[in-house]
């Protein structure tokens, strides 16, 4: 199975400030119709998990373009500009190009 | 607006049997494939199983098959998953996914005896 390492695990962030996470995997994930099926997803206390980005740099619907996703190889990086409080949560990195699908091991974002 | 909405979810003794549903609306259902994940408590995100829109191909994790199948009914806009051999470890918040773009609230699973 393909491994998604993340880091940090817990990342403290003042308010305003900007963030970034850290993804990488095992193995490629560039699929044979050459696109990287690179996910992250956020998950607010008590909440769902919610899309933010795939194929590494798109975002969902919806989702403010504080948010970008981009790639260097196997590694991949979430940033955030600008944390607000609703940004609060976990945020894991899912590859879906191999099977079985496999998450990073989540990221947890607290204000400062 | 898609939704998604789970059931089925409940107290379970080891070894019972438990068949999951999910409610689709807001979306052609035939036309995606369609997931389950899990998620135990306090801990993180595990995909299960994937299913081809119109059922002909199914993809469980390693570690559950032969314990849990993925099916859907596209005339009743359905997605199921039926969980046998129940094990303590099994316990967990068990979602429904349309591949990963829009998820459910989330179906709660506890083995205990």
């Amino acid at each position: 199975d393909v491994v998604m390492t993340q880091s940090p695990l817990s990342l403290p962030v003042t308010l305003g400030q900007p963030a970034s996470i850290s993804c990488r995997s095992s193995q490629s994930l560039v699929y044979s119709d050459g696109n990287t099926y690179l996910n992250w997803f956020q998950q607010r206390p008590g909440q769902s998990p919610r899309r933010l980005i795939y194929k590494v740099s798109n975002r969902d619907s919806g989702v403010p373009d504080r948010f970008t996703g981009s790639a260097s190889g196997t590694d991949f990086t979430l940033k955030i500009s600008r944390v607000e409080a609703e940004d609060v949560g976990v945020y894991y990195c899912m590859q879906s190009t191999h099977w079985p699908r496999t998450f990073g091991q989540g990221t947890k974002l607290e204000i400062k | 607006e898609v939704q998604l909405v789970e059931s089925g979810g409940g107290l379970v003794q080891p070894g019972g049997s438990l068949r999951l549903s999910c409610a689709a609306s807001g979306f052609t259902f035939s036309s995606y494939w369609m997931s389950w994940a899990r998620q135990a408590p306090g801990k993180g995100l595990e995909w299960v199983a994937n299913i081809h829109p119109d059922g002909s191909e199914k993809y469980h994790v390693d570690s559950l098959k032969g314990r849990f199948t993925i099916s859907r009914d596209n005339a009743k806009n359905s997605l199921y998953l039926q969980m046998n051999s129940l094990r303590a470890e099994d316990t967990a918040m068990y979602y429904c996914t349309r591949d990963g773009d829009h998820w459910g609230q989330g179906t709660l699973v506890t083995v205990s005896s």
